[in-house]
Order: C-alpha cells, then sequence, then structure tokens
C-alpha cells in the first residue's frame, strides 16, 4: 500500500464550514493526487502535486485547494464546503519506476 | 464524450466462468492501466500496460494500440473477485478513470 495514510477517514460537516483532508505518505515519491468518487462518475482528479510547493489542478478542482510543504503530506482543503462537495475523497501516490498508482483508504465526507 | 468507455457497466458470473471486461478509448496514450475497487472501498492496481500482454494469477490483460482497445480477463472466476474493475488512461502526469465494471460472481 506504499504507506498511505489518509485523515479524516470519515467527516460529517455543514455547509459554509471549512474542511482539511491530510494525505501522508511515508515513501518520499514525489507525485501526490487528490481525487473525488462519485456515484457514476469514474475517479476524478482534483488536484496534483509533483513536488514539494509543486501543485496543478486537475478537471474538477473549483472550491478546492491544495497544499504541500513537505514530500509526505498532501493536504486538501475545501475553503467553504457545500453539499456538492459531499463525496469519497481518495490520495494516491505514483510509483516513478513502475508507474504505479498506490491509493489511500478514502476519506467519506458528508456536507449537511 | 468520454474519452474512456467500459463495458460491461454491470456483470454476474457463476464461480469458474471465464470474465471479460473490454476497454476503448479515444486518444493517443502511453500506457493504459487497470485496477480493482472492492466492495470495502479499497483501489489496488492490477496492471500498467504500454503494448501486449501481462498476466498475474488468473488475470490477465491485453492492449492494442492500433484499435485503442484493451480487455481484462479473469479466469477460473471465484467469488473474491466480486469487484468493480477500473480502465484508467495515462495521460502525461495524470490518469482518465473510465467509470468502471462492476462484476459480481455467484457461488
Amino acid at each position: 500500500d506504499a504507506g498511505i495514510t489518509q485523515s479524516p477517514r470519515h467527516k460529517v460537516t455543514e455547509t459554509g464550514t471549512p474542511v482539511t483532508l491530510r494525505c501522508h505518505q511515508t515513501e518520499n515519491h514525489r507525485y501526490m493526487y487528490w481525487y473525488r468518487q462519485d456515484p457514476g462518475h469514474g475517479l476524478r482528479l482534483i488536484h496534483y502535486s509533483y513536488g514539494v510547493k509543486d501543485t496543478d489542478k486537475g478537471e474538477v478542482s473549483d472550491g478546492y485547494s491544495v497544499s504541500r510543504s513537505k514530500t509526505e503530506d498532501f493536504l486538501l482543503t475545501l475553503e467553504s464546503a457545500t453539499s456538492s462537495q459531499t463525496s469519497v475523497y481518495f490520495c494516491a501516490i505514483r510509483e516513478d519506476v513502475l508507474d504505479t498508482q498506490y491509493f489511500g483508504p478514502g476519506t467519506r465526507l458528508t456536507v449537511l | 464524450k468520454n474519452e474512456v468507455e467500459q463495458s460491461p457497466q454491470n456483470l454476474t458470473a457463476q464461480e469458474g466462468e471465464f470474465i471479460t471486461i473490454n476497454c476503448s478509448y479515444s486518444v493517443g496514450i502511453s500506457a493504459l492501466h487497470w485496477l480493482q475497487q472492492h466492495p470495502g472501498g479499497g483501489i489496488v492496481s492490477l496492471f500498467m500496460l504500454s503494448s501486449g500482454k501481462k498476466k498475474h494469477g488468473r488475470l490477465i490483460a491485453t492492449i492494442n494500440i492500433q484499435e485503442k482497445h484493451s480487455s481484462l480477463h479473469i479466469t477460473a472466476s471465484h467469488p473474491r473477485d466480486s469487484a468493480v474493475y477500473i480502465c484508467a488512461l495515462r495521460d502525461t502526469d495524470k490518469l482518465i478513470f473510465g467509470t468502471g465494471t462492476r462484476l459480481q460472481v455467484f457461488p
């Protein structure tokens, strides 16, 4: 599993509140990703990072921001949560040699 | 227009049957991935293909670059193979995912 953890694993929050999800890896991989997964959609990329302080947007980045101040941590922030952001969020890392993505266990977020 | 199309969306099988899941795509790619998502939600990478065929245990993945098509085969299917199987295309630094094929294998 490439030592990927996500926290929290479950969260219920109210519309308009800020939320931060954390992804932590133990193996110093350069690339880290945040996805959301919703019924009827494939995994969709929110943001990704290709190094410390180097990030880029994915296809569904509106309403989300990210930060990566150290290699092992990639934070996803919802500045003001909305009900449309209710989803399961997965973090992943890319192992460069084999071009394999390893996924975290996911965070189930409910915005009421 | 979806860049990645998987078929079928849902598949049921009896234990022991040979399973085929298909993935068609419309763009040039450098690699294609197959992933498995278990009912509990965990996602694991099965294969990365850039050409030809790969085999791991009872799983076989093939890709035809010219026809823009890949297949995932499961031989001698078992109830523990029940999962969602996801095809994804490598697009530079990112993956583009299909919506998945839900497989249920009954004893």
